[in-house]
C-alpha cells in the first residue's frame, strides 16, 4: 500500500499570504496524484488531478505541483473561502490512498 | 449538473447489515466507474470500493471491508449500492458516494470528480 503523508498537518496562515502544502509518498506515483478540499460539513471537491491539472471551476490562486514521491499545493493570496481542509490522494497504485490531510486556519 | 445522492444510513448495532444506495443523475451512468468512500467521525478520508463501468467487469475493496462489504450497481436505474454486512464500530463513517472520470477504455483515473453529501452510518450497541 502507498502511504501518503501530508505537512503539516494544521497551517496557520493570514488571509492575503502564500499557504504551501506538502504530500509525500512511500513510493512514487508518478504523477497520479489528486488533491481535494473540505469544509466543515460538506463533501471533498476536487482541486488538482495529474498533479498540476486544475479542475473546473478552480482559481487560478491555486496551483499543484510535484512528481514521484514529493508535491506539493500552494495556495496564494488566501482568502476566506479557502480555509479548509486539504487532502492529497493517489491512483497510482491500489488501494487508492488518502493523506491524513492538512488543516489551513486563519491565523 | 451531476447529482449523486447517497441514502440507507442510519444507526444499526455492532453484527448487522445495512444497504447503501446512490442515486445519479445527469450523466451517463452506465460509462462511469463508481466508487464508495468513506470518513470517519473528525478523521480523513479513506476510500472503501470501486466498480467498474459497464464495458469491463472488476470490481476493488479496501483490505478493511473486504469480504464483508459488496458494492454493485443497477445501470438502468442508474443507482450505485453498497451492501455492509457484519458491521463494527470502526465502520461508523460518513459515506460518500464518488464518480471517477470517464474513459472509453474502461481504465479511468480513479481520481473523483464529483461526489455526494454523504451518508452517516452509526454502528453502536
Amino acid at each position: 500500500e502507498v502511504v501518503m503523508t501530508q505537512s503539516p498537518a494544521t497551517l496557520s496562515v493570514s488571509p492575503g499570504e502564500r499557504a504551501t502544502l506538502s504530500c509525500r509518498a512511500s513510493q512514487s506515483v508518478i504523477r497520479n496524484l489528486a488533491w481535494y478540499q473540505q469544509n466543515p460539513g460538506q463533501a471533498p471537491r476536487l482541486l488538482f488531478y495529474d498533479t498540476s491539472s486544475r479542475a473546473t471551476g478552480v482559481p487560478a490562486r491555486f496551483s499543484g505541483s510535484g512528481s514521484g514521491t514529493e508535491f506539493t499545493l500552494t495556495i496564494s493570496n488566501l482568502q476566506s473561502e479557502d480555509f479548509a481542509v486539504y487532502y492529497c490522494q493517489q491512483y497510482n497504485n491500489w488501494p487508492l490512498t488518502f493523506g491524513g490531510g492538512t488543516k489551513v486556519e486563519i491565523k | 449538473e451531476v447529482q449523486l445522492v447517497e441514502s440507507g444510513g442510519g444507526l444499526v448495532k455492532p453484527g448487522e447489515s445495512l444497504r447503501l444506495s446512490c442515486a445519479a443523475s445527469a450523466f451517463n451512468f452506465s460509462s462511469y466507474s463508481m466508487n464508495w468512500v468513506r470518513q470517519a467521525p473528525g478523521k480523513g478520508l479513506e476510500w472503501v470500493s470501486s466498480i467498474s463501468s459497464s464495458i469491463r467487469d472488476y470490481v476493488f475493496y479496501a483490505d478493511s471491508v473486504k469480504g464483508r462489504f459488496t458494492i454493485s450497481r443497477d445501470n438502468a436505474k442508474s443507482s450505485l449500492y453498497l451492501q455492509m454486512n457484519s458491521l463494527s464500530a470502526e465502520d461508523t463513517a460518513v459515506y460518500y458516494c464518488a464518480r471517477v472520470p470517464y474513459a472509453s477504455n474502461g481504465y479511468p483515473p480513479f481520481y473523483f470528480d464529483y461526489w455526494g453529501q454523504g451518508i452517516l452510518v452509526t454502528v453502536s450497541s
